[in-house]
């Protein structure tokens, strides 16, 4: 059963550059998958940030493209999220999620599982 | 990019009766659509995709309908375990994928 797990600092100061892992267990990260990020603004809805297969071709939201860089770590079985230039508005729980599979076949760009979240607040 | 607009923002029902929720694209979308289920402090789970394929493990009280802007999820008898937060979100026109803004289904 794939599980993915988030980790990172829960507070970063305005500027300064957010940096997430998510740990990937039950699966390895090379072989045929593709993974996402995506956030919630606290109380808010759900914002997709990116998306990288496990060749490494990545796929970002147009609105933070140039702040985002999203990696795999494929001896850690793990990949990350770099954004740039954080300010009060990315303040928001984080999310990891692998695309969907079914029993026949697999979905990009429909996601679960997901990580449970971890949250992080942009302030000085 | 594809607005998605779910309603109704809230729906106060009690458990055993039948909910509706609505989620209209910008554009076609034609049957790249999604449904989410949220609980507080958890993630999303994966509900409906394709507009009507339940996925893994979901039950068939749920159900998933529509093509092109306009979409229904339908739960046909609540259960107290359904009282949630439910998304909708395309694939169709990339990136980006968006998501809908949400309909919290509340105990009446």
């Amino acid at each position: 059963q794939v599980q993915l797990q988030e980790s990172g600092p829960g507070l970063v100061k305005p500027s300064e550059t957010l940096s997430l892992t998510c740990a990937v267990s039950g699966y390895s990260i090379s072989s045929d998958s593709y993974w996402g990020w995506i956030r919630q603004p606290p109380g808010k809805g759900l914002e997709w940030i990116g998306s990288i297969y496990h060749s490494g071709s990545t796929y970002y939201n147009p609105s933070l493209k140039s702040r985002v860089t999203i990696s795999l770590d494929t001896p850690k079985n793990q990949f990350s999220l770099k954004l740039s230039s954080v300010t009060a508005a990315d303040t928001a729980v984080y999310f990891c999620a692998r695309r969907y599979c079914s029993s026949a076949t697999c979905y990009e760009n429909w996601f679960d599982p997901w990580g449970q979240g971890t949250l992080v607040t942009v302030s000085s | 990019e594809i607005v998605l607009t779910q309603s109704p923002a809230t729906l106060s029902l009690s458990p055993g009766e039948r909910a509706t929720l609505s989620c209209r694209a910008s554009q076609s979308v034609s049957s790249y659509l999604a449904w989410y289920q949220q609980k507080p402090g958890q993630a999303p789970r994966l509900l409906i995709y394709d507009a009507s394929s339940r996925a893994t493990g979901i039950p068939a009280r749920f159900s998933g309908s529509g093509s092109g802007t306009d979409f229904t999820l339908t739960i046909s008898s609540l259960e107290p375990e359904d009282f949630a937060v439910y998304y909708c979100q395309q694939r169709r026109n990339w990136p980006p994928l968006t998501f809908g803004g949400g309909t919290k289904v509340e105990i009446k």
